[in-house]
């Protein structure tokens, strides 16, 4: 079983819409989850990190989290055509102390 | 504003051949990391480094990875002896904190290419 697991799109949302993007994780007690942006060629830069269940806002970005159902999602207000890139879900299982990150998720915005 | 450097960018070896990567982490920062990303795969963990030990490593890091910090500036990740499915994107990473993700830099990366 995959311990992170994205959908790799592509998604695509029109400038100005609501992208959404989920990931799941194998680990029932895992305690920190992160979403990273990777545009191509380019290294990981964090978006967000979300410990708690509920939700945490941060400018346009929005991170879900429900440890009940294994599920961490990202939302994106007011996509602009530089969101595009490949957004990586990370979560820190509690197996141990590994970064375990998932396959990323393509998104575009178009103009 | 700091950042995490590496060199080389780009790395053209022959299979069985040793490579030394190079990372210098921002200054003040404690914990080093190295990750890997074969192309069109995700990002895995390598290593964790603190205190001029491994402090965690994956079950991709076997006996043809070390890692060292030979200086109080380079941490080097070297692969003794290259295979073809050595040939990724190799991040490093620095952290003043352990897994302090919200200031987990990343360096630009360098690209291995193994023949």
């Amino acid at each position: 079983q995959k311990e992170v697991e994205q959908n790799s799109g592509p998604l695509s949302v029109p400038e100005g819409a609501i992208a959404s993007l989920n990931c799941t994780y194998s680990d029932r007690v895992s305690q920190s989850f992160f979403w990273y942006r990777q545009y191509s060629g380019k290294s990981p830069e964090l978006i967000m990190s979300i410990y708690s269940n509920g939700d945490k806002e941060d400018g346009r970005f929005t991170a879900q989290l429900n440890k009940a159902s294994q599920y961490v999602s990202l939302l994106i207000r007011d996509s602009q055509p530089s969101d595009s890139a490949t957004y990586l879900c990370a979560v820190i299982l509690n197996t141990g102390n590994q970064f375990y990150f998932g396959t990323g998720t393509s998104l575009t915005v178009i103009p | 504003e700091p950042e995490v450097t590496q060199t080389p960018s780009h790395q053209v070896t022959q299979m069985g051949q040793e490579v030394i990567l190079r990372c210098v982490p921002i200054s003040n920062h404690l914990y080093f990391y190295w990750y890997r990303q074969i192309l069109g795969q995700k990002v895995e963990f390598l290593v964790s480094f603190y205190n001029n030990e491994i402090s965690e490593k994956s079950e991709i890091f076997d006996d043809q990875f070390s890692v060292e910090r030979p200086d109080g500036s380079n941490f080097t990740l070297k692969i003794r002896s290259t295979k073809l499915e050595d040939s990724a994107m190799y991040f490093c990473a620095s952290s003043p904190n352990q897994w302090g993700v919200e200031t987990q830099y990343f360096g630009p990366g360098t690209r291995l290419l193994v023949l």
